[in-house]
């Protein structure tokens, strides 16, 4: 059972484009939702993270999107580059230690 | 400083073979997690622990053990490695709580199960 669902599983945008990730959660416990990219060969690091009591938060070119009572949030990477390719991981912490990942969204910005 | 340390790498491993993965981190974290890559599954998490001498399974535990001994070191084993068991490992600490609440990841072990 897949506690957190994350689509499309790969992106294909043009530079300067608005890639969206999208992330379901089924577990309401959850209370810190990170989002993490992963260049090829190396471990993810973190990028930007929102908390259920927030309903959107901006870091630079990333901004994440919460819906808490439709448990979904989301990934917008605006004014996108070529050094944006990258795959993508949301997750979702929640007390007691388990931090769970999401499938994964392999993103291709195109020159 | 380090952070994260996995060893090793790499590694080819027969059928049948155990194995022990080392990870280690720099931090004083309490949390510490395994997790397995596999194209398409995104990262699946298969053990973690809440403190020294503290285990507890994720998603995907079964073929591994676990092991904390020290705060510092978190130790992945295979008794008798599977095919189904090649895959990229990675290794995370977090502190559980407060303002900085990120995960840091190691580099990952490319495991092949022959």
């Amino acid at each position: 059972q897949q506690q957190v669902k994350q689509s499309p599983q790969s992106l294909i945008v043009q530079k300067g484009g608005i890639p969206i990730i999208n992330c379901a959660y089924e577990n309401t416990a959850f209370d810190y939702f990170p989002w993490y990219q992963q260049f090829p060969g190396k471990g993810p690091a973190l990028l930007i993270a929102i908390r259920p009591d927030v309903s959107e938060k901006k870091e630079g070119r990333f901004t994440i999107s919460f819906n808490k009572s439709a448990k979904q949030f989301s990934l917008h990477i605006m004014d996108s580059q070529p050094g944006d390719s990258a795959t993508y991981f949301c997750a979702a912490f929640r007390g007691g230690g388990k931090l769970i990942f999401g499938q994964g969204t392999e993103l291709s910005v195109k020159p | 400083n380090a952070g994260v340390t996995q060893t090793p790498k790499f590694r080819v491993l027969k059928t049948g073979q155990s194995m022990t993965l080392l990870c280690a981190q720099d931090m004083n974290h309490e949390y510490m997690y395994w997790y397995r890559q596999d194209p398409g599954m995104g990262l699946r998490l298969i053990h973690y622990s809440v403190g020294e001498g503290t285990t507890a399974k994720g998603e995907v535990p079964d073929g591994y053990n676990v092991s904390r001994l020290k705060k510092q070191n978190f130790l992945l084993g295979l008794e008798s490695a599977a095919p189904s068991q090649t895959s990229v490992y990675f290794c995370a600490s977090r502190d559980p709580g407060g303002r900085n609440t990120e995960a840091f990841f190691g580099q990952g072990t490319r495991l092949t199960v022959v």
